[in-house]
């Protein structure tokens, strides 16, 4: 049950287009289409950005999009805004279990 | 609205124990699996436990199996995680999750945290 692997920080400007990448392995990333990933900002919960590789929880700002090629999956922030500095986390579905990314700090200019 | 409220936290010497509670409001409690995720102190989440929505399977990190147990009680809308033999890398915040589809959490309570440490 190794974590997933993620950049451990990211930089980007407003209006910038950002992508954090997420490796795995074929029994986890690549052997399914579950995976999700999460916005923490200091002090708070973790909150749901992006499921099932691309799909978006209602509510979500369609500038986050997620895509997966082979064992690594992507989140993309476009038009990047100052509020969406935080910590990112990939997950994924596995047969038994649930792993996480180790987290990427985003840090916006 | 959906609420997650995590009780039972604290300070615990090494090989103690505590048992964590969630109560669930909000939302119909016994359609959902559920799950147990927990952070050390600055550092990254890490998935703990998780159960099915009748409570008949369960599922465990390998750095807590045979230690931890999760459980449920649907009549009272609970989620429980029983921890035993407690060591100070156990010491993290822990969130209750609820569980959407296959490994994604949608919901997640405030965190409690739990320190083991003599």
């Amino acid at each position: 049950q190794s974590a997933l692997t993620q950049p451990a920080s990211v930089f980007g400007s407003p209006g910038q287009s950002i992508t954090i990448s997420c490796t795995g392995t074929s029994s986890d990333v690549g052997g399914y289409n579950y995976v999700s990933w999460y916005q923490q900002h200091p002090g708070k919960a973790p909150k749901l950005m992006i499921y099932d590789v691309n799909d978006r929880p209602s509510g979500v700002s369609n500038r986050f999009s997620g895509s997966k090629s082979g064992n690594t999956a992507s989140l993309t922030i476009s038009g990047l805004q100052a509020e969406d500095e935080a910590d990112y986390y990939c997950s994924s579905y596995t047969s038994s279990s649930v792993l996480f990314g180790g987290g990427t700090k985003l840090t916006v200019l | 609205e959906v609420q997650l409220l995590e009780s039972g936290g604290g300070l615990v010497q090494p090989g103690g124990s505590l048992r964590l509670s969630c109560a669930a409001s909000g939302f119909t409690f016994s359609s959902h699996a559920m799950s147990w995720v927990r952070q050390e102190p600055e550092k990254g989440l890490e998935w703990v436990s998780g159960i099915s929505d009748s409570g008949g399977k369960t599922y465990y990190a390998d750095s807590v199996k045979g230690r931890f147990t999760i459980s449920r009680d649907n009549s009272k809308n609970t989620l429980y995680l029983q921890m035993n033999s407690l060591r100070v890398e156990d010491t993290a915040v822990y969130y209750c999750a609820r569980r959407v589809g296959y490994g994604n959490v949608d919901y997640w309570g405030q965190g409690i945290l739990v320190t083991v440490s003599s």
